[in-house]
């Protein structure tokens, strides 16, 4: 079965300081990850997704993040925060199969301070 | 730019009423699914249905539950009798059959159970 982990339910930054969510997975085929945003009353918004390609990924508003199988991570980056950033973030994983279900993380809710 | 919708936005209903959240997915999208959120814990799969059947489901998608595809537009979730812990924010998401694995997630209906 799959799973993902999110180290930090709550992490604070000041704007223009690197932002990392930290994200962990277990999946025992290999997976497709994504990272989603989700703002205050509004739905989830996909940043980027490893979709066994590239194991850098870049996705929308200057977000990053690296597939390490060795790690079972994929940690999303961003080298500046800015306050527009500020919201709840998700990892999901998902079998590499058409049409098969998300499995999210707990999210992390990122503050940028100025 | 085509986006998922879901109405109502919030809805309150008694304990033990039926209740139906509806849905409209992209349009040229094939697979639909049905997430819920309960207050302060992650983003759970319900189900996902395709051609016309429920393709996969999850533990908590029992007899109280069932979805419809009544016409070619919209997707609905029903909830027979509901129970106080159905209280959560309810979200809609579609997917291509092919082309990538991206969801795309509608704004949520906040489901409230008194």
């Amino acid at each position: 079965a799959q799973s993902v982990t999110q180290l930090g339910s709550h992490v604070s930054v000041s704007e223009g300081a690197l932002v990392l969510l930290r994200c962990n997975y277990s999946s025992s085929v290999p997976p497709y990850l994504f990272w989603y945003v989700q703002y205050p009353n509004q739905g989830l918004q996909l940043l980027l997704k490893y979709t066994s390609a590239a194991t850098l990924v870049k996705g929308i508003n200057g977000f990053e993040a690296e597939f390490k199988k060795s790690e079972t991570s994929f940690h999303l980056t961003k080298p500046s925060a800015h306050m527009s950033d500020a919201a709840e973030y998700f990892c999901a994983v998902s079998l590499n199969q058409a049409g098969t279900a998300l499995i999210f993380g707990k999210g992390t809710t990122l503050s940028v301070s100025s | 730019e085509p986006e998922v919708t879901q109405t109502p936005s919030h809805q309150v209903t008694q304990m033990g009423q039926e209740v139906i959240l509806r849905c409209v997915p992209i349009s040229n999208h094939l697979y639909f699914y049905w997430y819920r959120q309960i207050l302060g814990q992650k983003v759970e799969f319900l189900v996902s249905f395709y051609n016309n059947e429920i393709s996969e489901k999850s533990e908590i998608f029992d007899d109280q539950f069932s979805v419809e595809r009544p016409d070619g537009s919209n997707f609905t979730l029903k909830i027979r009798s509901t129970k106080l812990e159905d209280s959560a924010m309810y979200f809609c998401a579609s997917r291509l059959l092919a082309g990538g694995h991206e969801q795309f997630f509608g704004p949520g209906t906040r489901l409230t159970v008194l």
